[in-house]
C-alpha cells in the first residue's frame, strides 16, 4: 500500500522560511523510478500545483507563484520529497500536498497545513 | 498551460438521481502514441485529500464504487454518478495529467 506522509507545517510569518518533508512507503517500484508533485489548496479554494521534480532531479518544475521562493528536492536514499519555502506571503496559506505520479494519474498524501500570517 | 473548465459550478441532486459533471480542456487530452486521454477526476471533502476516482477518463480506481463512471476524448469529458448517495457529498474535479504542469478545473460542488 502506498503511503505519502507530509510533515513540516505550521504558522509563520510573512517573509520566513518553512521546509515540508513528505516520507513515502510502500510504492511497487523503487521511490526512484518516480516523479514526484507538491500541490496546495487555499482555504476554500481550488487545487492548484506546485511544483514537480523528475526521477533524477534533472527537471524541477515551479508554478509562476512560487517560482524563485520555492525550491523542490528529493532524498532517493531516504524516500524523502521536500519543499523550502522562502519569503513566504499571506497568499501561500494552504493544506500542502505530496503526490506520487504514477504515470496514470497521482497518488496524494493526507496534507499539512501552512498558514503564513503576522 | 492547459486550462481545464468545469461546468456546472455546482448542482444539487436528489437521493438516487443522476449527477452529471463536464469539463473541458483547452487542448486535446488523448495522446496518439498510446490512445489515451490524460484526464483523471478527483472527489474532494473538507479534511480529507483528494480521492482519484477515474483515470484514463474512463479508468475507475481499485475500489472506486460502479456508480462513478467517466467518458469522453479529446477535449470533453464527463463525469457521471449514477443512482446518488449520501456520502457523494463533494466538491469534483478534473484533471489534466498530460503535463507535469498539471491544471485543475474550477470544482464541481455537489450537494443533495
Amino acid at each position: 500500500q502506498v503511503q505519502l506522509v507530509e510533515s513540516g507545517g505550521g504558522v509563520v510569518q510573512p517573509g520566513k522560511s518553512l521546509k515540508l518533508s513528505c516520507a513515502t512507503s510502500g510504492f511497487r517500484f523503487s521511490f526512484s523510478q518516480y516523479g514526484l508533485h507538491w500541490f496546495r489548496q487555499a482555504p476554500g479554494k481550488g487545487l492548484e500545483w506546485v511544483s514537480f521534480i523528475s526521477t533524477d532531479e534533472n527537471e524541477n518544475y515551479y508554478a509562476d507563484s512560487v517560482k524563485g521562493r520555492f525550491t523542490i528536492s528529493r532524498d532517493n536514499s531516504k524516500n524523502t520529497l521536500y519543499l523550502q519555502m522562502n519569503s513566504l506571503r499571506v497568499e501561500d496559506t494552504a493544506v500542502y500536498y505530496c503526490t506520487q505520479d504514477r504515470g496514470y494519474g497521482d497518488v496524494w498524501g493526507q496534507g499539512t497545513m501552512v498558514t503564513v500570517s503576522s | 498551460d492547459i486550462v481545464m473548465t468545469q461546468s456546472p459550478d455546482s448542482l444539487a441532486v436528489s437521493l438516487g438521481e443522476r449527477a452529471t459533471i463536464n469539463c473541458k480542456s483547452s487542448q486535446s487530452l488523448l495522446y496518439s502514441s498510446n490512445n489515451k486521454n490524460y484526464l483523471a477526476w478527483y472527489q474532494k471533502k473538507p479534511g480529507q485529500p483528494p480521492k482519484m476516482l477515474i483515470y484514463w477518463a474512463s479508468t475507475r480506481e481499485s475500489g472506486v464504487p460502479d456508480r462513478f463512471s467517466g467518458t469522453g476524448s479529446g477535449t470533453d469529458f464527463t463525469l457521471t454518478i449514477n443512482s446518488l448517495q449520501a456520502e457523494d457529498v463533494a466538491v469534483y474535479y478534473c484533471q489534466q495529467f498530460l503535463t507535469v504542469f498539471r491544471t485543475f478545473g474550477q470544482g464541481t460542488k455537489v450537494e443533495i
